[in-house]
């Protein structure tokens, strides 16, 4: 079971959009303003899509926001395309010492 | 361009041992932490492993303690995972990925990430 729940699926038309929850604990989203989403296409390397709950990287598309409200974290992709169906993880720092808690993914069919 | 490519994947019995290689270019190596996170097939990501920038300091998911160790070679830009008494369970494709923030000591923000190297435990 994984650290951070997420809903196993989500879906869109395209030009639509789409909001991906992601919900912790006290002890991570509630408390830190970290928290990643990644995209993942299957036999691809993962991509950070967006960091500290809600900035992008150089190069991902302002349709990708992020957001927090207490213990859950969203992902909304606006403007779906065909090529954002793929699998979406968050992450979320949990202190010094903590790696990588992740979310279980949530696919996303476009 | 910064880039890690994993190699060493490969198909071991229940019990062996194989050790995986991460190569790092484009960026300054020995600044960042760099983990090993593995998905195992059907499933989601799992962090496996990290280790700091001096490579002094590692940290292991409890799934892989005593079984797996990291460690890096600056001067070749490389970081190594040892795995032994493999299980069935280790079966994934593993990745090597660049913390984001500068010799920092937990993250969730992982930048750079290698294609991946597949494991395969089995008899």
């Amino acid at each position: 079971q994984s650290a951070l729940s997420q809903p196993p699926s989500a879906s869109g038309s395209p030009g639509q959009s789409v909001t991906i929850s992601c919900t912790g604990t006290s002890r991570d989203i509630g408390t830190y303003n970290y928290v990643s989403w990644y995209q993942h296409h299957p036999g691809k390397a993962p991509k950070l899509m967006i960091y500290e709950v809600t900035k992008r990287p150089s190069g991902v598309p302002d349709r990708f926001s992020g957001s927090k409200s207490g213990n859950t974290a969203s992902l909304t992709v606006s403007g779906l395309q065909a090529e954002d169906e793929a699998d979406y993880y968050c992450s979320s720092y949990r202190g010094s010492g903590n790696w990588g808690v992740f979310g279980g993914g949530t696919k996303l069919t476009v | 361009e910064m880039q890690l490519v994993e190699s060493g994947g490969g198909l071991v019995q229940p019990g062996g041992s194989l050790r995986l290689s991460c190569v790092a270019s484009g960026f300054t190596f020995r600044d960042y932490v760099i983990t090993w996170v593995r998905q195992a097939p059907g499933k989601g990501l799992e962090w496996v492993s990290a280790v700091s920038g001096s490579g002094a300091t590692t940290y292991y998911a409890d799934s892989v303690k005593g079984r797996f160790t990291i460690s890096r070679d600056n001067s070749r830009k490389t970081v190594d995972l040892e795995m032994n008494s493999l299980r069935a369970e280790d079966t994934a494709v593993y990745y090597c990925a660049k913390d984001s923030y500068y010799d920092s000591s937990g993250s969730d923000a992982f930048d750079v990430w290698g294609q991946g190297t597949v494991v395969n435990v089995s008899s």
